[in-house]
């Protein structure tokens, strides 16, 4: 079990463009959630999927969107990038109560 | 409003020694805590997790304990280690649905120095 695998590692855009990150869940679990998460403050939920609907969604605006497909993998868009939006963003799986985080992908917007 | 809150906000240790870090929560209804351990650039690695009746909870040299009347968490580090130095994070769940809603801390960074 590869547990929750998160592409690309690390990414860089230019301000104004668009990116997907992709998460793979953890075999069995089917609900995944995003976190983005700045340089030294903790995970902040973003929005977070259960059969291919959004069920839950935190303080980020519309440019942040996301796919879960019915293998349960899931995608993150963010459109219009924004300097501020440099974070790691983790993908985490669940299942009922239980919850593993992904590796991440680093995502630098200069 | 849903809150989680820790202290200290760093904390540095010789190594060998013992470490308590704290947790105070205002989340309802609650579902569980958990402590998450976070090493720098990498995705959070759960420790322990803890339900509304259990007190204590141990992994290895990690022990979380929680007051659910206080609404109190706190999670000790026996005889520290160099490997030890990382970002803890309390994590709260609210259940909400078929779902539950995590509530992260800010987290402690802990340093470890030989």
């Amino acid at each position: 079990d590869a547990g929750v695998t998160q592409s690309p590692t690390h990414l860089i855009k230019t301000r104004g463009q668009q990116v997907t990150l992709r998460c793979s869940p953890k075999s069995g679990h089917d609900t995944v959630s995003w976190y983005q998460q700045a340089l030294g403050q903790g995970p902040q939920f973003i929005f977070q999927y259960y059969e291919e609907e959004e069920r839950q969604r935190g303080n980020f605006p519309d440019r942040f969107s996301g796919h879960q497909f019915p293998n349960y993998s899931s995608e993150l868009n963010v459109n219009a990038l924004l300097l501020g939006y440099s974070a790691l963003y983790l993908c985490a799986s669940s299942s009922v109560d239980t919850q593993y985080f992904g590796p991440g992908t680093r995502l630098t917007v200069l | 409003k849903n809150q989680v809150e820790q202290s200290p906000q760093s904390l540095i240790i010789l190594e060998g020694k013992n470490c308590t870090l704290q947790c105070n929560y205002t989340v309802s209804p609650f579902s569980n805590l958990r402590w998450y351990k976070q090493d720098t650039g990498r995705g959070p690695v759960s420790l322990t997790i803890m339900t509304f009746s259990e007190n204590t909870k141990s992994n290895g040299r990690y022990t979380a304990t929680l007051d659910a009347d206080t609404k109190q968490s706190s999670l000790h580090i026996t005889a520290s280690q160099l490997s030890d130095s990382a970002s803890y994070i309390c994590v709260v769940s609210a259940r909400s649905g078929n779902t539950g809603k995590l509530i992260f801390g800010q987290g402690t960074t802990l340093q470890v120095k030989p």
